[in-house]
Order: structure tokens, then sequence, then C-alpha cells
């Protein structure tokens, strides 16, 4: 079973800062998807990285997969209210057609 | 269009007694997958569906634990008899074919067990 571990747990910043989050793992990666959930809700895909070194960009967040596709980054600019949530990391194998996923990094945003 | 659909969204049940979650995939999509979620555990998948087949329940946690997909668009995961650590939010997503790694999840069943 592959293990995600991503830090720091909890993050709390003031409107208008940056932040970044991380997502690390021992295992090899053929995709890693980054997933927002807000309470009550489901988790909602935010973007695949699928190439080591890939760099995607979604408004104001920023996502790096590691050169070794073993970890990856998530770099939030200005951050917002809204961008408050729990970013979950899954890793995806190819030929078990399964996730694993990381317990998130749980960012507050404050007004 | 209608995302994935999940019901109830809330239950509450005393020890002991049979739960029934329900699910129903997006159109088109022939992948599903079975997740709980609790706050130790994180988001653990349960088992996973493809084309209406069983593919791999190696996540069921005991035989208290069943799931069905009698047809592309309805699923259901039960436990009977139920126990208070079973207590969890339970996910149901769906994937388009050749496309499993991008999961799409229903708003969740918020399950109780007293």
């Amino acid at each position: 079973t592959q293990l995600l571990e991503q830090s720091p747990q909890f993050l709390s910043i003031q409107e208008g800062e940056n932040l970044t989050v991380y997502c690390n793992s021992s295992s090899v990666f053929s995709s890693l998807q980054w997933y927002r959930q807000e309470p009550g809700e489901g988790p909602v895909l935010l973007v695949t990285v699928v190439t080591g070194g890939e760099v995607k960009k979604l408004k104001r967040l920023t996502f790096q997969f590691g050169d070794a596709r073993k970890d990856s980054s998530l770099h939030i600019t200005a951050a917002q209210p809204g961008d408050t949530g729990l970013y979950l990391c899954a890793g995806g194998e190819e030929g078990n057609n399964r996730l694993a996923f990381g317990k998130g990094n749980q960012v507050v945003v404050i007004p | 269009d209608a995302g994935v659909i999940q019901s109830p969204r809330h239950e509450v049940t005393e020890m002991g007694q049979e739960v029934t979650l329900r699910c129903k995939p997006i159109s088109g999509h022939n992948s599903l997958f079975w997740y709980r979620q609790t706050m130790m555990r994180g988001l653990e998948l349960l088992i996973y569906f493809n084309n209406n087949v069983p593919i791999d329940d190696s996540g069921m946690p005991e035989d208290r634990f069943s799931a069905k997909m009698p047809n592309a668009s309805f699923s259901t995961l039960k436990i009977q008899p139920s126990e208070p650590r079973d207590s969890a939010v339970y996910f149901c997503a769906s994937t388009q074919s050749g496309r499993w790694y991008e999961q799409y999840f229903g708003p969740g069943t918020r399950l109780t067990v007293t």
C-alpha cells in the first residue's frame, strides 16, 4: 500500500498571504491528483499531474510534480477566504486502477 | 449534468441494525468506487467496480460489509450488523473509462452508529 504524507496537517494564514503545502511518498506514481474538500461535501478534483517535474497552474494555485514522481507541492498565491478547505493529494499506479489518498492539508484563510 | 448522487445524506442507527447506503454514478461513467473517511484514517478505498463487476474488495473491513452494483446506474453498500466503529462519512465516486484516476465524488453519507 502506497503511503502519502501531507504536511503541514493544519495551516492558518491571513488573506493575501502565500502558502505552500506538501505531499510526499516513498513510492513512484504514474499520476498524482490534488482535490479540495469543503465541510459536508465530497472532494473535488483540482488537477492531475503525470510527468516528473510538471508544473500546472490553476488561477492562483500552482501544482508541481517532483522529478522522481514521488512528491508534489501546492502553492497558493495571495490566498483568499474561498481557498479555505481540506486539500487532499492522491497517487495512482497504473495496473491496479486505485488511488491512495493522503490525510490532507487543512487550510484556513482568515479575512 | 447531475453529479454523483448519494442517499441518504445522514443516517443515525443503533448498533446491530442493518444500514444500506445508495449511489447513482454520473451517466456514462463505467467505474465506481466506495470510500470511507474518518479523522483517524483519512479516505480509504473499500471496493471498486468496473462495468458493474467488483474488481477489488480488499479494502472492505470485514464480512459485515457488502456492496453490489446491479446495473450501470446504481450501487449499494450494506453494513449488517452495524457497529459504533463503522461511524464515518461514506463516499461514492465514479470515473470515465480510461481516466480512472480522475474521480468525481458524491456528497457523502454521514453514518452514526450509536
